[in-house]
C-alpha cells in the first residue's frame, strides 16, 4: 500500500506563475519529510527538511510547510522559472537517521512554459 | 566534491545476462542504497548496506544481491537478469547518524531485453 500520495500528478504553469505541490502521507512513525528535485535523466536533489509539527522552510523561491496531525505537507515554488521543470518528490522519513526507511512518493511532474 | 558516482549510465542486456551496476561515493559515508525507479511508483529499496560486508534486504531484494568489500564502493549484481527488471537504478549514500539528506548519483539506465 502506497504510504506517501502526492498531488497532483502532473502540472503545467506559466514561467512567473506559482504553483503549489502536496503531500499526503501514513507513515508512522513520521520523524523527518523532505522534499527533493530530480531533472529529467537526472539524480534526487534535497531541497529542503522539515522535522517537527508545524514546521516551515524557505530555501530562495521553495517555501514549504508540514503538518504532522494531518500527516501532511505542501511544496510552495514562487515566481516559477523554466529551470523549474523537474519531478518534485516527498519523502518521509520514520527515524533521524541512516537505519530508518525512506518512503518515497512517485512525484509531482512540474512543466513550466514561456 | 562530495558525489556519488554511477557505472555506467546506459546499459542494455539480454534476458538471461548477468549484470553489474557500480556504485562509488567519496565522502566515506558508512551507509548505501540501491533503489529502483519505475514509472508511477516512489523509488523502492533494493538493499541497504551500513558499511563493508553488512547489508540487508530492502523491500525488493528478489533477484539481486549486492557486494561492498570497500567502505567506497557498493555493487548490485543481477544474476540472470529478467525482462522485468528493466528500469532505473539509483545508488545513494548518506552518514549513518544525523539527519544528513542521502546523496543520489545520476542513476543506471537498464533494459533488458
Amino acid at each position: 500500500k502506497t504510504q506517501v500520495e502526492q498531488s497532483p500528478q502532473s502540472l503545467v504553469v506559466r514561467q512567473g506563475e506559482n504553483c503549489v505541490l502536496q503531500c499526503n502521507y501514513s507513515v508512522t512513525p513520521d520523524n523527518h519529510l523532505r522534499w527533493f528535485k530530480q531533472d529529467t535523466g537526472k539524480g534526487l536533489v534535497s531541497l529542503t527538511v522539515l522535522v517537527h509539527e508545524n514546521d516551515k522552510t524557505s530555501n530562495g523561491r521553495y517555501s514549504a510547510t508540514l503538518d504532522k496531525d494531518a500527516k501532511h505537507s505542501t511544496l510552495h515554488i514562487t515566481a516559477t522559472l523554466l529551470d523549474d521543470t523537474a519531478t518534485y518528490i516527498c519523502v518521509v522519513g520514520d527515524r533521524g537517521s541512516a537505519l530508518g526507511r525512506l518512503h518515497f512518493g512517485a512525484g509531482t511532474q512540474l512543466i513550466v512554459i514561456p | 566534491d562530495m558525489k556519488v558516482t554511477q557505472m555506467p549510465r546506459y546499459l542494455i542486456k539480454r534476458m538471461g545476462e548477468n549484470v553489474l551496476l557500480e556504485c562509488g561515493q567519496d565522502m566515506s559515508h558508512e551507509t548505501m542504497y540501491w533503489y529502483r525507479q519505475d514509472p508511477g511508483l516512489g523509488l523502492q529499496l533494493i538493499y541497504i548496506s551500513y558499511d563493508v560486508d553488512s547489508n540487508s534486504e530492502g523491500d525488493i531484494p528478489k533477484g539481486y544481491r549486492v557486494s561492498r568489500k570497500k567502505r567506497e564502493h557498493f555493487s548490485l549484481i543481477l544474476d540472470s537478469a529478467k525482462t522485468n527488471q528493466t528500469s532505473v537504478y539509483f545508488c545513494a549514500s548518506s552518514p549513518q547518524r544525523g539527519n544528513q539528506a542521502p546523496l543520489f548519483g545520476e542513476g543506471t539506465r537498464l533494459s533488458v531485453l
